[in-house]
């Protein structure tokens, strides 16, 4: 399976868009990047994930570069319930998930 | 060093047939334990977490079941399953600290409601 590599944690004003960025360079063709979230005391939370394409939702939007070999989780306006633990996680649909150190966001008022 | 059992692996059930799925933990004590599903092509749902001994919280409103009869023991269930309850049934735990570095996952368990 591939790794990732994110930042330890990062700060972000509320309002402000948060860029979670990270790092896959060994990422293979049938592998998909994931990323979730865990809130304290809480079980991880889907986000979004992609293959190729960048893609949108309600939470977030997931930038894929065109080599794959990383990926920016943006969340728009950030708040301060959006406080937590991101994972990126690079995995084919049927493997077992792994949840790395991940990035502490803090988000501050 | 902890690991974690699921069990069975693979699982064929008709429609309106019972379920019983197991998770147990060894080499920890007290871990808050997780049941997630994870339909083909979807992302990882969780379904309940628990964080202690007969204490389980259900994050989506379904016709399945979990129940923690041992600390280190977790069981989803279902009286009657549905043709939507196929999909790969993940049990993790964590040592209850949010900074705790890595969720643990069992290997699963596919169903697939026939």
């Amino acid at each position: 399976d591939a790794k990732t590599t994110q930042p330890t944690s990062m700060d972000c004003a509320e309002g402000r868009a948060a860029n979670l960025p990270c790092n896959h360079s060994t990422i293979s063709g049938n592998e998909y990047v994931y990323w979730y979230r865990q809130i304290h005391s809480q079980g991880p939370q889907y986000i979004i994930h992609g293959l190729k394409n960048n893609e949108t939702n309600e939470m977030a939007s997931l930038i894929i570069t065109e080599d794959r070999k990383s990926s920016t989780l943006i969340l728009p306006h950030a708040t301060l319930r959006d406080t937590a633990v991101y994972y990126c996680i690079v995995i084919r649909n049927t493997d077992k998930l792994i949840f790395g150190t991940g990035t502490r966001l803090q988000v501050f008022p | 060093s902890q690991t974690i059992h699921q069990w069975p692996a693979t699982l064929v059930q008709p429609v309106g047939s019972p379920l019983s799925l197991e998770c147990t933990v060894e080499g920890t004590s007290n871990p808050n334990l997780y049941w997630y599903r994870q339909a083909a092509g979807r992302g990882l749902q969780l379904l309940f977490y628990s964080v202690g001994i007969g204490q389980i919280s259900s994050e989506v409103p379904q016709n399945l079941s979990a129940s923690r009869p041992q600390d280190r023991q977790f069981i989803l269930s279902s009286k009657k399953l549905l043709l939507s309850d196929s999909g790969f049934y993940l049990c993790a735990w964590t040592s209850g600290n949010m900074y705790q570095e890595t969720q643990y996952f069992g290997p699963g368990t596919r169903l697939l409601v026939l």
